[in-house]
């Protein structure tokens, strides 16, 4: 079945430094990926988006390049600030069972210090 | 505005006292889901509902019931809350294959 994998966290970064986050899956064909943030106190929303192969998403300075060959969606960030400070998911859009029923990564925590 | 709406944001109970957690969305979406969220352990799926009047298990449906008798409603039912019920929970709605939308969360405790 999908799978996704995300790098364990917390990750701890300074302000301006880069970030990436890693992300991996295991899916039948060439689904949509997401990335969700989760900011303290609050729900998921969508952070960006990928529906095929090399396309990229982006949103808020946040990147992620759709990588067929790796079946990889790396998140990036050239330079984070302390508000970026949150939990980060990494999705597919369904497929289990056949059915819509979408795939969450574990979650990676990033705190970043002034 | 578009909104999934959970009540109550937090909640307080003791062992065995039946209790409702609502959710309500204004976006006419089919897909709804429930979701636990623990501490190294991620977004655990309780129940989902692909429509009115249809419901499935999701990872962790033990202790749980939920129904859907309106497309917009989505109430997760705890017949009987056991302290390791103790968690925070969100409720999602969605079209097929697009990006979800969360509630705000319901933090609950069972002592």
């Amino acid at each position: 079945g999908d799978s996704v994998t995300q790098m364990e966290g917390p990750v701890t970064l300074s302000e301006e430094a880069f970030l990436t986050i890693n992300c991996t899956y295991t899916a039948t064909g060439y689904p949509s990926l997401f990335w969700y943030v989760q900011y303290p106190g609050e729900g998921l929303q969508l952070l960006l988006k990928a529906t095929k192969a090399d396309d990229k998403g982006s949103n808020k300075g946040f990147e992620a390049t759709y990588r067929k060959e790796t079946t990889s969606f790396h998140l990036e960030k050239g330079s984070v600030q302390v508000s970026d400070s949150a939990v980060y998911f990494c999705a597919l859009p369904g497929g289990r069972g056949g059915s819509y029923i979408p795939t969450f990564g574990r979650g990676t925590s990033l705190i970043v210090h002034p | 505005e578009a909104q999934v709406t959970q009540n109550p944001r937090y909640l307080i109970t003791v062992t065995g006292k039946k209790l409702t957690v609502t959710c309500s969305q204004n976006m006419n979406h089919e897909y709804m889901s429930w979701y636990r969220q623990d501490p190294g352990l991620g977004l655990r799926q309780i129940y989902y509902s692909m429509n009115v009047e249809v419901t499935d298990k999701g990872d962790v449906p033990e202790g749980y019931k939920v129904s859907r008798k309106e497309k917009r409603n989505f109430p997760l039912i705890l017949e009987s809350p056991s302290p390791n019920q103790t968690s925070l929970y969100f409720c999602a709605s969605g079209p097929g294959g697009s990006p979800l939308h969360f509630g705000n969360g319901t933090r609950l405790t069972v002592t």
